[in-house]
């Protein structure tokens, strides 16, 4: 089966920069995606990473570690409109769907 | 490119009654997806169509729910018999038939409440 952990909250200001941490229990898995869900809205994909390392695109990046069971998101230059619910996603091996974390509310403020 | 749009937004009924909700994906996509979330949870997989084929269908499904992609454009999901239970955001994705089903438009969802 799988399991993914993420935390519920995490709090910074504006123009930080902060890290949403995704660690999973799976027995295999092509790769971790990361989605962004404001408050009412619909969850838009942000990014995916196949192999290990790390993948940028803008203000976010995205790191993937096999060996460590482990990924994460790293958003900078926080704005306020970054405030959300972010959830690390797999696609389990032998699968075309995906199986999501429960999210992790990131609060930015002034 | 209109984007996935579900219909109704909202959906208020008495335990015991049927519902059907609606689900119009990206025209150029033929993978179709159904999701339900609860407040505080991620998404959790339903049920998924390549093109009219109904390919994967999550172990937790109760047989009260049916879904349905009859010509490969858009999609239906019936639950019949509701329970309090069933009351969630469901969400309906689409993609291309390319990668392993990473990247998925995701509609605004219907909002069912069971009374």
């Amino acid at each position: 089966g799988q399991s993914l952990e993420q935390p519920s909250e995490v709090t910074a200001v504006e123009g930080a920069i902060v890290q949403i941490n995704c660690t999973y229990q799976t027995s295999g898995f092509y790769g971790l995606s990361w989605y962004q869900q404001h408050d009412g809205g619909a969850p838009t994909f942000l990014s995916y990473n196949a192999l290990d390392g790390l993948e940028e695109t803008g203000r976010f990046s995205s790191f993937l570690s096999r060996s460590d069971s482990y990924g994460y998101l790293l958003l900078q230059e926080l704005q306020m409109k970054d405030s959300a619910s972010y959830f690390c996603a797999v696609t389990p091996q032998g699968y075309s769907t995906l199986t999501f974390g429960k999210g992790t509310m990131l609060l930015v403020s002034p | 490119d209109t984007g996935v749009s579900q219909d109704p937004r909202h959906k208020i009924t008495k335990r015991g009654q049927n519902v059907t909700f609606r689900c119009d994906p990206i025209s150029e996509h033929n993978r179709l997806y159904w999701y339900r979330q609860t407040l505080g949870q991620g998404p959790e997989f339903l049920t998924y169509f390549q093109n009219e084929a109904q390919l994967e269908k999550s172990r937790l499904l109760s047989d009260r729910f049916s879904a349905e992609r009859p010509k490969g454009s858009f999609s239906t999901l019936e639950i019949q018999r509701t329970e309090q239970g069933d009351s969630a955001m469901y969400l309906c994705a689409s993609s291309l038939a390319e990668g392993f089903g990473e990247k998925l438009f995701f509609g605004s969802g219907t909002q069912l409440s069971v009374l």
